[in-house]
């Protein structure tokens, strides 16, 4: 088991272009996290996914944003119609379900976001 | 909403000497719990330490321990014999009974030869 995975490490596109990230979390993990993190700021939540099911979005999660996680498995996160605004590192994290471990989240690398 | 607050953007620590980040939280829960996550400049978030909100003894790993004070609202993390490699910023961050974390703005760390 290699940790958690995100891909690409890094993405610059112009603005207005749209996105897509990729999440695969530590198997056996049924929680999966995103979470948005500026430069000199701690990270913010922006939704989790318990299985495939979608349990919470942020408010920071505008309708720009679209997270799946279609068979449980790997995460995907798009950004449509990118904005400067958008530019940040994302970061996944999983974590398992039950027992006391449920409440440690394990982080991926992150994916930095550069808009032009 | 939780809110978690680090009041020493950055701090700077001899090497082998012990440094004390500090850490308020705000909430309105019983049953919750606390971490301390490390991130050094490859970004990557790794765990330090982590506290259940329910237990009176001060968690500790290794070289790594916290100061919990819940009537206060107060997790501080203390780092002994500190090492070049605990160079990094460190976020508190608080996990309330729906699993959602909420990070702290961040504590920058030097620690100097």
């Amino acid at each position: 088991d290699t940790g958690v995975s995100q891909n690409p490490r890094h993405k610059i596109t112009k603005r207005g272009q749209n996105v897509t990230f990729r999440c695969d979390p530590i198997s056996e993990h049924n929680r999966l996290y995103w979470y948005r993190q500026t430069l000199g700021q701690g990270p913010e939540f922006l939704t989790y996914f318990q299985n495939e099911a979608q349990l919470e979005k942020s408010r920071l999660l505008s309708d720009r944003f679209s997270a799946e996680r279609p068979k449980g498995s790997f995460s995907t996160l798009e950004i449509q119609r990118t904005e400067q605004g958008d530019s940040a590192m994302y970061l996944c994290a999983s974590s398992p379900f039950g027992g006391d471990s449920n409440e440690k989240l394990f982080f991926g690398s992150g994916t930095q976001l550069s808009v032009l | 909403a939780q809110t978690v607050t680090q009041s020493q953007p950055e701090m700077s620590v001899q090497e082998a000497e012990t440094v004390t980040l500090s850490c308020t939280y705000d909430t309105s829960e019983n049953n919750y719990y606390l971490f301390w996550y490390k991130q050094p400049p490859s970004r990557q978030m790794i765990l330090v330490i982590r506290q259940e909100a329910y237990k009176q003894q001060n968690a500790t790993e290794n070289r790594f321990s916290v100061n919990f004070q819940k009537a206060a609202k107060s997790f501080s993390l203390k780092i002994s014999d500190s090492q070049l490699g605990d160079t990094a910023m460190y976020f508190c961050a608080f996990m309330d009974a729906g699993n959602m974390l909420t990070f702290g703005g961040g504590t920058r760390l030097m620690v100097k030869p």
